[in-house]
């Protein structure tokens, strides 16, 4: 079954702007995980959360993780015609097989 | 460093015909080992996961079916395809000490078309 699932489901920009997509949840979580795939191609993860962190950086990605409201967010700035992707989070129970569980992400296209 | 092979990269085939998808890890020893599958326009559904050879835990009831023969190959079979079978297929690992809740890595991916 999905755990998370991404808003929005289609996203559209022009270059240099920033982007946001939120994710929301069910249960509880050890740990969220932010993927990437671009189109045809296997993900490719992009960063990790856990459920007592509330804010996480890596280059030009921001993720926040709000676990009362069951919620994070990634944010892109600055974006580049090359962050064209699908954006998945995945949600990583803290009980049962704890294996992640993904959403049906969301679609970026970057306009240069 | 570590690599993950899976192939073929696609594949036709008619309905009631078998599958065999191979995937393979380079570079680790003892992966946790994981098949999805990714329907059009929507998430990762995971079908199985491994800790070990010899170990299959099934989370979809279904027609497919999966077996570890060697502690880095992971293989997705069916012996009679259905069209609902159609799909991107995806291997992906984890490392073994980071439990089954870890960062994934994915395969490639293959396409699956049932016809």
């Amino acid at each position: 079954s999905q755990q998370g699932e991404e808003d929005p489901q289609a996203l559209s920009i022009q270059e240099g702007e920033n982007a946001t997509m939120n994710c929301s949840y069910k249960t509880s979580i050890n740990n969220l995980q932010w993927y990437r795939q671009n189109s045809g191609r296997g993900l490719v993860h992009l960063i990790l959360i856990r459920s007592n962190e509330r804010e996480k950086h890596s280059g030009r990605l921001r993720v926040t993780l709000d676990t009362s409201k069951k919620s994070s967010s990634l944010l892109i700035t600055a974006s580049r015609a090359a962050d064209t992707a699908s954006y998945f989070c995945a949600t990583a129970p803290s009980g049962g097989s704890y294996i992640p569980t993904f959403g049906r992400g969301t679609s970026l296209i970057v306009h240069p | 460093s570590q690599t993950i092979h899976q192939w073929p990269a696609t594949l036709v085939q008619p309905v009631g015909s078998p599958l065999s998808l191979e995937c393979t890890v380079e570079g680790t020893s003892n992966p946790n080992l994981y098949w999805y599958r990714q329907a059009a326009g929507r998430g990762l559904q995971l079908l199985f996961y491994s800790v070990g050879i010899g170990q299959i835990s099934s989370e979809v009831p279904q027609n497919l079916s999966a077996s570890r023969p060697q502690d880095r190959q992971f293989i997705l079979s069916s012996k009679k395809l259905l069209l609902s079978d159609s799909g991107f297929y995806l291997c992906a690992w984890s490392p073994r000490n980071r439990g089954l809740g870890g960062e994934l890595f994915f395969g490639e991916g293959s396409r699956l078309t049932v016809l």
